[in-house]
């Protein structure tokens, strides 16, 4: 079993929609959640970083967290096509390494 | 203010060959880590380095090896090139070791045939 799960998708949705990306894990000691966008031919770019349960907002997107059921959510909303991308979640415990989900590819259709 | 710069972007190589990839990261930034993408493993951590040093390794074969200089850039090789290795490799540089979130270079695409 994966430490962190991720539903790859794709996912499709129109445009307006609110969207939810969610994320499980196995690690317990996992202390620090990111939400990485990657659109095609790019590298990762972060979204969100949270270190706590609860929810963090930034613009259209709000990242979720639960520690008590390792489970991690990211909703957007008002899709626009141009948040047509894989998004990726991450965690890790201290200074260790990032653990990445399989990525979801989401598609927003005008 | 420059991004992570990977070089080359796209690299073809033959089965058995060695090859190195090159990663500068942000001015200031002391912390590289390599990641190797693939569609079938997703993202998957090589090694970090701070300060010239190793601080983390990855589950990978001795063949993947790393450095980091003394600017911070560091560079990552692989020998005796398997197709399996095909692959999108993904550097991202922090301030230190820990640090709030990683910024991405946009990687090298790398060819094994």
């Amino acid at each position: 079993q994966k430490e962190v799960e991720q539903d790859p998708g794709p996912l499709s949705v129109p445009e307006g929609a609110i969207v939810s990306l969610n994320c499980t894990y196995s690690n317990s000691a996992f202390q620090y959640f990111m939400w990485y966008r990657q659109y095609s031919r790019k590298g990762p770019e972060l979204l969100m970083y949270t270190y706590s349960s609860g929810n963090k907002e930034d613009g259209r997107f709000t990242a979720q967290v639960d520690k008590s059921s390792k489970y991690i959510s990211l909703f957007i909303r008002d899709s626009q096509p141009s948040d047509s991308a894989t998004y990726l979640c991450a965690m890790r415990t201290g200074a260790q390494k990032l653990v990445f989900g399989q990525g979801t590819r989401l598609t927003i259709n005008p | 203010k420059a991004g992570v710069t990977q070089t080359p972007r796209y690299l073809i190589k033959t089965r058995g060959q060695q090859v190195t990839l090159s990663c500068s990261p942000i001015s200031g930034h002391r912390s590289v880590s390599w990641y190797q993408q693939t569609p079938g493993q997703g993202l998957q951590f090589l090694f970090e380095y701070f300060s010239e040093t190793q601080r983390n390794k990855g589950n990978f074969p001795g063949r993947f090896s790393g450095r980091q200089f003394s600017n911070s850039r560091s560079e990552m090789n692989v020998s005796t090139l398997e197709l399996g290795d095909s692959a999108l490799y993904l550097c991202a540089s922090s301030l230190r070791q820990g640090s709030e979130g990683y910024t991405f270079g946009s990687g090298t695409r790398l060819t094994v045939v």
